[in-house]
């Protein structure tokens, strides 16, 4: 599977836009990518995954580059209970197919 | 969404002694699912691939003798560390894809934090 880079951390005020953003320039072309979160310890949460077209639901919108090298994640009105790690991953589908982590982008969100 | 299980959500064991983890899919089935080792403020590494009605795949530096995994249905898997020692204290959690919808995501249960004394 593709490798991701992301920053380490971010800050973020509360109300306003945060947006993540990801590298994986070695995806290839059936690889989807994937956002999860994780608040501290606790599980890993779904956010959202796309392939090629931009996506969005009730809890961000996910931008992907025309040619797939990179992305962002938008979470229009940040609060506090978004502090989390913040995972990008890119990975086939299948039910078999394994999500590998990277090291995330911690992200504080502030008043 | 869907739900994925664990139990227990923390234990205490003293070494030597070997602990059971389950994870169950509650509302759907799973024949593949993934179990994940976390230690403090480190990302998951992934453990094993459990599936259905035969052998887990581990990665590579996983002793599969140590943690031994079963998945005997296709809404539950187990794992058992064997012979826990203090470096096995780790948060353990696992996640699932339904069976159905192999483009889905994949769904985490909320972790399993083992203290070995």
């Amino acid at each position: 599977d593709a490798k991701t880079t992301q920053p380490p951390s971010m800050d973020c005020a509360e109300g306003r836009a945060a947006n993540l953003p990801c590298n994986h320039s070695t995806i290839s072309g059936n690889e989807y990518v994937y956002w999860y979160r994780q608040i501290h310890s606790q599980g890993p949460q779904y956010i959202i995954h796309g392939l090629k077209n931009n996506e969005t639901n009730e809890m961000a919108s996910l931008i992907i580059t025309e040619d797939r090298k990179s992305s962002t994640l938008i979470l229009p009105h940040a609060t506090l209970r978004d502090t989390a790690v913040y995972y990008c991953i890119v990975a086939h589908t299948g039910t078999a197919s394994k999500l590998t982590f990277g090291t995330g982008t911690r992200l504080q969100v502030t008043l | 969404g869907a739900v994925v299980s664990q139990h227990p959500s923390r234990v205490i064991c003293k070494s030597g002694t070997s602990v059971k983890i389950e994870c169950r899919s509650l509302d759907f089935q799973a024949t593949t699912m993934f179990w994940y080792r976390q230690f403090p403020k480190k990302s998951l590494m992934l453990m094993a691939t459990s599936n259905e009605g035969s052998k887990a795949t581990y990665e590579q530096g996983v002793e599969k003798d140590k943690f031994l995994i079963n998945h005997a249905s296709l809404t539950l898997s187990t794992l058992t560390v064997t012979s826990a020692h203090p470096e096995d204290s780790s948060f353990y959690i696992c996640s699932a894809r339904e069976a159905r919808n192999p483009t889905g995501e994949l769904f985490f249960g909320e972790g399993s934090r083992l203290t070995v004394l």
